[in-house]
């Protein structure tokens, strides 16, 4: 069964470094999305991206984010300079549409930022 | 802004007890979603409500969506200890994208 897959799993940061994090969405979708969660809080929109480029992002979403899909299949979240407080657990979600289907997600990716 | 709220945050129950979580959202919209992730991991789709009226029951669980009243429901009947999760609700934004926005969760722990 297709499935979003994220790399790394974990990744531990020093504060003021860069990170990237990558996605692979399944392969026949059309619409990607990050979000973010927090221990165990709420799961946080923070940008969408369609046809290569952003269709939406959230005030969370500031000039130290940045996604890009280099390859067409790769999709990934930069983070330029982390903060602590950008610790949490990331997630990527495709669509095949915005009609009538639902997002699946990866496994994430847990950010500690130290 | 979209908000979507959800309660209880919190619900403790009995195996074998029935209970419902509301899900209230405030734009027009007429796609709902249902989630469940279990702790560290990722999110689930349980079930997919695409306009009023829609109902839809997988095993113990049964959702409902009313876009009149802005409402979704998750009934839970006869609960189990393998239900214990988080549940989310998400409803699509009326943009062009249509991007899902999230309730807080309801956090379900079934005693035996």
């Amino acid at each position: 069964e297709p499935e979003v897959t994220q790399t790394p799993s974990h990744q531990v940061t020093q504060m003021g470094q860069e990170v990237i994090l990558r996605c692979v969405p399944i392969s026949n979708h059309l619409y990607f999305y990050w979000y973010r969660q927090i221990l165990g809080q709420k799961v946080e929109f923070l940008v969408s991206f369609y046809n290569n480029e952003i269709s939406e992002k959230s005030e969370i979403f500031d000039d130290q984010f940045s996604v890009e899909r280099p390859d067409g299949s790769n999709f990934t979240l930069k983070i330029r300079s982390t903060k602590l407080e950008d610790s949490a657990m990331y997630f990527c979600a495709s669509r095949e549409g915005v009609v009538a289907t639902e997002a699946f997600f990866g496994q994430g990716t847990r950010l500690t930022v130290v | 802004e979209l908000k979507v709220e959800q309660n209880p945050l919190f619900l403790s129950m009995q195996e074998g007890k029935n209970y419902t979580i509301y899900c209230n959202y405030s734009t027009t919209s007429d796609r709902l979603y249902w989630y469940r992730q279990d702790p560290g991991k990722s999110l689930e789709s349980l079930f997919v409500l695409l306009s009023n009226g829609a109902v839809k029951q997988e095993g113990r669980l049964m959702a409902s969506l009313d876009t009149k009243a802005r409402l979704s429901t998750l009934h839970i009947t006869a609960a189990v200890h393998d239900l214990s999760a988080t549940y989310f609700c998400a409803v699509d934004m009326p943009s062009y994208n249509n991007d899902m926005r999230f309730g807080a969760g309801t956090r379900l722990t079934v005693k035996p």
